[in-house]
């Protein structure tokens, strides 16, 4: 079936460092969401890509898509304690009813 | 105020128990779905329903039940729970077409016996 990997699974950083997540996917994705989720909250959509080699950015996070449309990266810049929290990227495949897949996310930790 | 709502948001039962949780949303959304987060294994779907009377099994359905009889709201049912579905339960839906954001319920933790 069609499966996202996204790793690493958890991540420490000192407040201030960057952050990286990475997702890749064994076949073509038509769209890749990234979702963060708070310390007991539910995940929150953040944003989509759709092109092939599209970047986009929101303030410190820039969201890149693989010019193969198989795989994603969320790079975040000098880390706050805000950036706490679980970041999840989910895969849209074509003619995919469910249309989402999600990765098992990354788990960021930022030590003050 | 558009958003999902989940009920309960902790449930404590035994094995064998019938249990219910409940999902409505009030954004007119067609899409509804249900995820089981675990440690590790991210958010698994349970079912989707692409519209009322329309559902579909996800990734791991064994041990579950679902309807859609209105629009709204979007019930998971357990018809003889399992400690293996110990658990995080989301709710989500989305509305438009498949690249649709989805929003998501604030969770039930359910704890079997």
């Amino acid at each position: 079936g069609q499966q996202v990997m996204q790793i690493p699974q958890y991540q420490h950083v000192q407040e201030g460092e960057d952050f990286t997540t990475y997702c890749n996917s064994s076949t073509t994705l038509s769209n890749i969401q990234w979702y963060k989720q708070r310390p007991g909250g539910h995940p929150v959509f953040l944003i989509q890509l759709v092109k092939s080699g599209e970047v986009k950015k929101q303030k410190r996070l820039t969201f890149q898509f693989g010019e193969a449309k198989k795989n994603s990266s969320l790079h975040i810049t000098a880390t706050q304690t805000t950036d706490v929290g679980t970041y999840f990227c989910a895969g849209g495949y074509s003619g995919s009813a469910r249309q989402l897949t999600f990765g098992s996310g990354t788990q960021l930790t930022v030590l003050p | 105020e558009a958003q999902v709502t989940q009920n309960p948001r902790y449930l404590i039962t035994v094995t064998g128990k019938k249990l219910t949780v409940t999902c409505s949303q009030n954004m007119n959304h067609e899409y509804m779905s249900w995820y089981r987060q675990d440690p590790g294994l991210g958010l698994r779907q349970i079912y989707y329903s692409m519209n009322v009377e329309v559902t579909d099994k996800g990734d791991v359905p064994e041990g579950y039940k679902v309807s859609r009889k209105e629009k709204r709201n979007f019930p998971l049912i357990l018809e003889s729970p399992s400690p293996n579905q110990t658990s995080l339960y989301f709710c989500a839906s989305r509305g438009g077409t498949g690249r649709s954001p989805l929003h998501f319920g604030n969770g039930t933790r359910l704890t079997v016996t």
